[in-house]
């Protein structure tokens, strides 16, 4: 069975907290992704990895980071937490090629505070 | 830009009526068309994507490049497909980048 794993399901942090979310896939899949999911905006792309460590900016990066030193775990760091950010972190992967289903792990729901 | 935008928030409709979710994109190039479906406490998962040309529990959707829609529609709904969809895009020359509409929340009543 395929899976993407998350490394909480809940996280609770204070302003100014470096945070750091990790998500590991067991599928070698080239493509990883880390969306923000808020009510009445959809998914958004924060960050995007196609390859280690390579990375490109998705619609909404600013005051977030990314990390991919090997294949299989892509890491989303949020360097000053800010209630802002408080919202549910998706990670995802997929193939290379664009026509190919993506898996998602199940969810991170963080509260900054 | 390559955008997804998905009109409704939110679809209610009764059980065995018809439902179509809308989804618009722009896109320049050839994109692949995906549908997604998060049920309630879920992960996300794929629905249906517009290469296989099947139909995936009553569903289906066609692309239409002329209007730029790639609208999700079943003939009698259930209230089992109560849930949130998303329509998603990805481009071939982008390596898989996949970007999503705001959702649609479909709630079918008994």
């Amino acid at each position: 069975d395929v899976k993407v794993t998350q490394s909480s399901r809940y996280l609770v942090k204070r302003t100014g907290e470096k945070v750091f979310l990790e998500c590991v896939q067991d599928m070698d899949h080239e493509n990883m992704f880390w969306y923000r999911q808020d009510p009445g905006l959809g998914l958004r792309l924060i960050y995007f990895s196609y390859d280690v460590k390579m990375k490109e900016k998705g619609d909404i990066p600013e005051g977030y980071s990314v990390s991919r030193e090997k294949k299989e775990r892509f890491s989303l760091i949020l360097e000053s937490a800010s209630t802002n950010q408080t919202s549910m972190y998706l990670c995802a992967s997929s193939f290379f090629s664009g026509d190919t289903e993506a898996f998602f792990g199940q969810g991170t729901r963080l509260t900054v505070v | 830009a390559q955008r997804v935008t998905q009109p409704e928030k939110l679809l209610s409709v009764f059980k065995g009526a018809p439902v179509e979710l809308k989804c618009n994109y722009s896109y320049s190039g050839s994109p692949e068309l995906f549908w997604y479906v998060q049920y309630s406490r879920q992960r996300l998962q794929l629905l249906l994507r517009h290469i296989s040309r099947e139909s995936i529990k009553g569903f289906t959707a066609d692309l239409n490049k002329g209007e730029t829609s790639f609208h999700l529609k079943k003939p009698f709904a259930q209230e089992e497909d109560s849930a949130m969809y998303y329509c998603a895009l990805s481009g071939r020359n982008q390596g898989g980048k996949l970007i999503f509409g705001q959702g649609t929340e479909l709630s079918v009543k008994p």
